[in-house]
């Protein structure tokens, strides 16, 4: 499975807008960029996914690079709900299995 | 969104029992559901994939013997901890994939194992 890389721990304020930052070099043509988010005690919950084009939801937006090899979380106001551990997922296909990394913590002052 | 869910949520065993953890997608069918376990400050462990009427695939490392997965329907895939012992100790998470392969994921368990 292609890695991802991302920062350890991030801080933000409360209504802020958050930018969380992800490398994949090794990306394949087929891997689709997946974003969760795990809150404390909870099990992970579905952020976003995109393969080519940024994408955007309710939720949040992912940017990806035109090369693929990086991509970026945006959250537009951040609060201190969105305090949680993000993890940013290559998954081969939609068929393909989630691995997840270490991920990153974001922490969201008032 | 869709929901999963996962019961029972907190289980305190004595050592060389067994322990049967349910999942349940709520509201969509799962040919394909998966089950994970997380130690204290890491992240998710993938320890097995299954699939609705046939035998689950088990990530390497992980015993088939000790982690039993049974996946009987479309929207009930289970887990049994057998002779559990305090190493089994930990959180573990199930989730199934619904549409456009987004995976949606259970409130996970904790299981203490004394």
């Amino acid at each position: 499975d292609a890695k991802t890389t991302q920062p350890n721990s991030m801080e933000s304020n409360e209504e802020e807008p958050v930018h969380l930052p992800c490398n994949h070099s090794t990306i394949s043509g087929t891997d689709y960029i997946h974003w969760y988010r795990q809150l404390p005690s909870q099990g992970p919950e579905y952020v976003i996914h995109g393969l080519t084009s940024n994408v955007n939801n309710r939720m949040a937006s992912l940017a990806i690079a035109e090369d693929r090899k990086s991509s970026t979380l945006i959250l537009h106001r951040a609060t201190l709900r969105d305090a949680a551990v993000y993890y940013c997922i290559l998954r081969d296909g939609p068929g393909g299995k989630l691995i997840f990394g270490q991920g990153t913590e974001l922490s969201v002052k008032p | 969104g869709a929901v999963v869910s996962q019961h029972p949520s907190w289980v305190i065993c004595k050592s060389g029992t067994s322990v049967k953890i349910e999942c349940r997608s709520l509201d969509f069918q799962a040919t394909t559901m998966f089950w994970y376990r997380q130690f204290p400050k890491q992240s998710l462990m993938l320890m097995a994939t299954s699939n609705e009427g046939s035998k689950a695939t088990y990530e390497q490392g992980v015993e088939k013997d000790k982690f039993l997965i049974n996946h009987a329907s479309l929207t009930l895939s289970t887990l049994t901890v057998t002779s559990a012992h305090p190493e089994d100790s930990s959180f573990y998470i199930c989730s199934a994939r619904g549409g456009v392969g987004i995976q949606y994921f259970g409130a996970g368990t904790r299981l203490s194992v004394l």
